[in-house]
């Protein structure tokens, strides 16, 4: 079974609009780590929000925040106030395991392309 | 933020020669390095896990042998293609965490390697 799963190839979204990117995990580890990074055309990666297993509070930074549905084991981002520069690949992305050195490797999804319609 | 570079950002090269690909932390010390290779339009897919100063851990299918890593300090580590073939073609991408940090890895810019 996929450990994360990005139900959504591509979206189109007008400028300004909300977005929700989807992104569903498979794990049973009782402790991991869940973040989103943003992938330009450039190629780099760029992290945007992580979200703990144990964190009772969604996390938000700035325009991004991440809906975490624990038992749903989904963790969705979304992006207040699309602007043309959200435009890009969007990756979720899963730790498995405690926060440990020697235990940091990250499992990717398939990625979502976003692009924002002016 | 932290900063992490790649050398060189892109290259092209013969079949059967290699290649080394450079991964530095400029601010920062990671004692872990991750390599990671990106076909066109697909998602990261880790190669190993670099530890300074011992043997990378490489991830089941990756081979050892063709994809030499080296974590000499603690700010560089070296990705070697060798003997390069077409089918090795694709983004490679390093990150590194910083030892004072709880959870963020740092995502160098990516080398685009072409094998003709």
């Amino acid at each position: 079974a996929q450990k994360i799963t990005q139900t959504q190839p591509g979206m189109f979204v007008q400028e300004k609009e909300a977005v929700t990117l989807d992104c569903t995990y498979d794990t049973s580890d009782p402790s991991y780590g869940l973040f989103w990074y943003k992938q330009p055309s450039s190629g780099e990666m760029i992290f945007l929000i992580y979200q703990g297993s144990y964190d009772q509070q969604n996390a938000t930074e700035g325009r991004y925040s991440l809906n975490f549905q624990k038992a749903r084991k989904s963790a969705n981002l979304v992006i207040s106030a699309s602007q043309l520069g959200d435009s890009a690949m969007y990756f979720c992305a899963m730790r498995e395991g405690a926060l440990d050195f020697g235990n940091e490797k990250l499992t990717f999804g398939t990625g979502t392309r976003l692009t924002i319609i002016p | 933020g932290a900063v992490v570079s790649q050398h060189p950002s892109w290259v092209i090269c013969k079949s059967g020669t290699s290649v080394k690909i450079e991964c530095r932390s400029l601010d920062f010390q990671a004692t872990t390095m991750f390599w990671y290779r990106q076909f066109p339009k697909q998602s990261l897919m880790l190669m190993a896990t670099s530890n300074e100063g011992s043997k990378a851990t490489y991830e089941q299918g990756v081979e050892k042998d063709k994809f030499l890593i080296n974590h000499a300090s603690l700010t560089l580590s070296t990705l070697t293609v060798t003997s390069a073939h077409p089918e090795d073609s694709s983004f490679y991408i390093c990150s590194a965490r910083d030892l004072l940090t709880v959870y963020e890895q740092y995502f160098g810019p990516g080398t685009r390697l072409t094998v003709t």
